[in-house]
């Protein structure tokens, strides 16, 4: 089945505590990102990447990293958590843009106290 | 950058009313996608439909392009409908980045 999976769904952190999200995708795409969903604001892009070594900020890349390794892996890094990244994070792929569709991993929820 | 505006915010139904979503943007598009946010938050894939019309069971979708607009149906509806639906786009300058809309509140009661 065509999926893109992160892990973990549910996370509690703490401030400080550098933590890692993990995205997977089993499509063969070259476009993955990354979006973080906060009532008020909607959903915002915060890291993309074009392909294999290739990443790029996105609206909102303030306080997180990332790397693309591997094809299929897009995981994102927050080194220093703070409690304004409290959020529900996205990962999701695509084929080469523009004229391809996203699909989305299952979210995950990420409170940092 | 492109800007993205639903309509209505909010909207309650009775189980099998039918009911139409909105979607207009403000430039043109390469990529227009609508999707179901659960209420455990998942994003669903609904349809991708830059232009045209498709249909899946009781949903179905317009987009006209040329008028900046696309509309999502929902036939019938059941409690299971219940939930966000975002219209996303990508255009201009903004390569593979969905730009959202600020999401319809659909609530079926049964």
């Amino acid at each position: 089945e065509a999926q893109v999976t992160q892990n973990p769904r549910y996370l509690i952190t703490v401030t400080g505590k550098k933590l890692t999200v993990t995205c997977s995708q089993n499509m063969n795409h070259e476009y993955m990102s990354w979006y973080r969903q906060d009532p008020g604001l909607g959903l915002r892009q915060i890291y993309y990447s074009m392909n294999v070594e290739v990443t790029d900020k996105g609206d909102v890349p303030e306080g997180y990293k990332v790397s693309r390794k591997e094809k299929r892996n897009f995981p994102l890094i927050l080194e220093s958590p703070s409690p304004n990244q409290t959020s529900l994070y996205f990962c999701a792929s695509s084929a080469v843009p523009p004229h391809t569709e996203a699909f989305f991993g299952q979210g995950t929820r990420l409170t940092v106290v | 950058g492109i800007q993205v505006e639903q309509s209505p915010p909010d909207l309650i139904l009775q189980e099998g009313a039918n009911s139409t979503l909105r979607c207009n943007f403000s430039d043109s598009v390469n990529n227009l996608q609508w999707f179901h946010q659960n209420p455990w938050g998942q994003l669903i894939n609904l349809f991708y439909i830059p232009s045209g019309t498709k249909q899946n069971g009781r949903l179905s979708a317009t987009t006209v392009a040329t008028e900046r607009y696309s509309l999502l149906y929902i036939s019938s509806s059941q409690t299971t409908d219940s939930g966000v639906y975002f219209c996303a786009v990508t255009g201009g300058t903004s390569y593979g980045k969905l730009t959202f809309g600020q999401g319809t509140i659909l609530t079926v009661h049964p």
